[in-house]
C-alpha cells in the first residue's frame, strides 16, 4: 500500500465545472503538497498546507489532519488548468511520499 | 518497468567541498530529466531539466551545475557549496510525450 493514495488518478470535465481531487496519506506529517505538473514536465508548488485550509485564485486546498485527508479544489474550471496534480507528503523526518498524480483535462 | 535511482538518500558536507548527485533511470529511453529543489519550509523548485544527452536548461541562477552524459544519467553538481544549498534534492523523469513525472526518492543534503 503507498503511503499516499490520489483519487481520481484521470478526470476529464468541462469547462466551468467544479473539480475536486482527493488525496489521503498513511504516514505522520509535517506538511502536505499539492503540485502542479504542466505538458512538458514542469513542476510547479501550488499549496503547502499542514492545517485548514488555503486559498489562491481559483484554487482551494484543503486538509484534515485527523482524517487524514486532503483536496484540492478548482472553480469555475478552464482549459489551461489540464495537468497532473501531484499530492505529496513530508513526514516528520522530512523525508517525502508522492501520491501517483491525478491527470486532469478540461474540455472547451 | 520504469524505475528512478537518486543516491545518496542523505549526505552532510562542509562548506567549499565538492557535490555530486547521481539520478539513474531504468527501463524507457530519451526521457525528460529534472532536479528539484525544496529548502526547509518552501515549494518544490525546478532547477535544471533536459531534453537530451547533454542539453541543460537552467530555471534559476545558482551555485549549481547539472550534466547529462547517458541518456538516462542525470548529474547535479557543484564545485563549492555553500549553506544554502541544503535541503532536499529530487530527481524526476517524464516521457517526451507524457504529462506524469516520476520521482527519485530524494537526497536529504545538509551543507555544515
Amino acid at each position: 500500500k503507498n503511503e499516499v493514495e490520489q483519487s481520481p488518478q484521470n478526470l476529464t470535465a468541462q469547462e466551468g465545472e467544479f473539480i475536486t481531487i482527493n488525496c489521503s496519506y498513511s504516514v505522520g506529517i509535517s506538511a502536505l503538497h499539492w503540485l502542479q505538473q504542466h505538458p512538458g514536465g514542469g513542476i510547479v508548488s501550488l499549496f503547502m498546507l499542514s492545517s485548514g485550509k488555503k486559498k489562491h485564485g481559483r484554487l482551494i486546498a484543503t486538509i484534515n489532519i485527523q482524517e487524514k485527508h486532503s483536496s484540492l479544489h478548482i472553480t469555475a474550471s478552464h482549459p489551461r488548468d489540464s495537468a497532473v496534480y501531484i499530492c505529496a507528503v513530508s513526514d516528520t523526518g522530512n523525508q517525502f511520499y508522492f501520491g501517483t498524480g491525478t491527470s486532469l483535462t478540461v474540455i472547451p | 518497468s520504469q524505475t528512478i535511482h537518486q543516491w545518496p538518500a542523505t549526505l552532510v558536507q562542509p562548506v567549499g567541498s565538492p557535490l555530486s548527485l547521481e539520478c539513474t533511470v531504468e527501463g524507457t529511453s530519451n526521457p525528460n530529466l529534472y532536479w528539484y529543489r525544496q529548502a526547509a519550509g518552501r515549494g518544490l523548485q525546478l532547477l535544471f531539466y533536459s531534453v537530451g544527452i547533454g542539453q541543460i536548461s537552467s530555471e534559476v541562477p545558482q551555485n549549481l551545475s547539472a550534466s547529462r552524459p547517458q541518456d538516462r544519467q542525470f548529474i547535479l553538481s557543484s564545485k563549492k557549496l555553500l549553506l544554502s544549498d541544503s535541503g532536499f534534492y529530487l530527481c524526476a523523469w517524464s516521457a517526451q510525450m507524457n504529462t506524469e513525472a516520476f520521482f527519485g526518492q530524494g537526497t536529504r543534503l545538509t551543507v555544515v
